[in-house]
């Protein structure tokens, strides 16, 4: 079955203490990217990545990391989290962002930061 | 700056009515508009993907209509059922600039609500 997959899917953590979301695909997509998504404010794009090794900011990049070592694998990180990153994050992915790609999101991960 | 207007912001309707969804933008350069149902604690699953000759597409219940010369595009829902209860996200795709990637610009959502 073609899909995204988050883990975890939930998670308390203290402020701090780094955290790594990972989020694989087995489309063999080559664009995937990383959202937050809060109350009010909708779906914002942390980092995408077009292809292995090449990764670029989004909207709000600020406080994560990212990787993509290989075609499967985009691994968001928080390296120092705070409260103010508590949200929903989605990974998705596609097969390239042209006109008709059509994105897949993953199942979402609450974080929470105290 | 790009941006996507969703209207309403909420919405309840009883089960078996219709209802239509506006999403107004100023993305342009424009590529496509893409319409998204999210259920609560899920992630959004793609409804339809409309460029700019395309001034209707339905899928099933969903009837998708864009109007690229008012920036302006509408998602109507056919005798609504329980399941429907939803957010439903309008995102417009810009081509890229240069080497960039394409960008999407998310709205931030009608929540409907299906009541019997």
């Amino acid at each position: 079955e073609a899909q995204v997959t988050q883990n975890p899917r939930y998670l308390i953590t203290v402020t701090g203490k780094k955290l790594t979301v990972t989020c694989s695909q087995n489309m063999n997509h080559e664009y995937m990217s990383w959202y937050r998504q809060d109350p009010g404010l909708g779906l914002r794009q942390i980092y995408y990545s077009m292809n292995v090794e090449v990764t670029d900011k989004g909207d709000v990049p600020e406080g994560y990391k990212v990787s993509r070592k290989e075609k499967r694998n985009f691994p968001l990180i928080l390296e120092s989290p705070s409260p103010n990153q508590t949200s929903l994050y989605f990974c998705a992915s596609s097969l390239g962002l042209a006109s008709l790609s059509e994105q897949y999101f993953g199942p979402g991960t609450r974080l929470t930061v105290t | 700056k790009n941006q996507v207007e969703q209207s309403p912001q909420s919405l309840i309707i009883l089960e078996g009515k219709n209802c239509t969804l506006q999403c107004n933008y100023t993305v342009s350069p424009f590529s496509n508009l893409r319409w998204y149902k999210q259920d609560t604690g899920r992630g959004p699953v793609s409804l339809t993907i409309m460029t700019f000759s395309e001034n209707t597409k339905s899928n099933g219940r969903y009837t998708a209509t864009l109007d690229a010369d008012t920036k302006q595009s509408s998602l109507h829902i056919t005798a609504s059922q329980l399941s429907d209860s939803a957010s439903y996200i309008c995102v417009v795709s810009a081509p890229p600039s240069g080497a960039g990637s394409y960008q999407l610009t998310f709205g931030k959502g009608t929540k409907l609500s299906v009541i019997p």
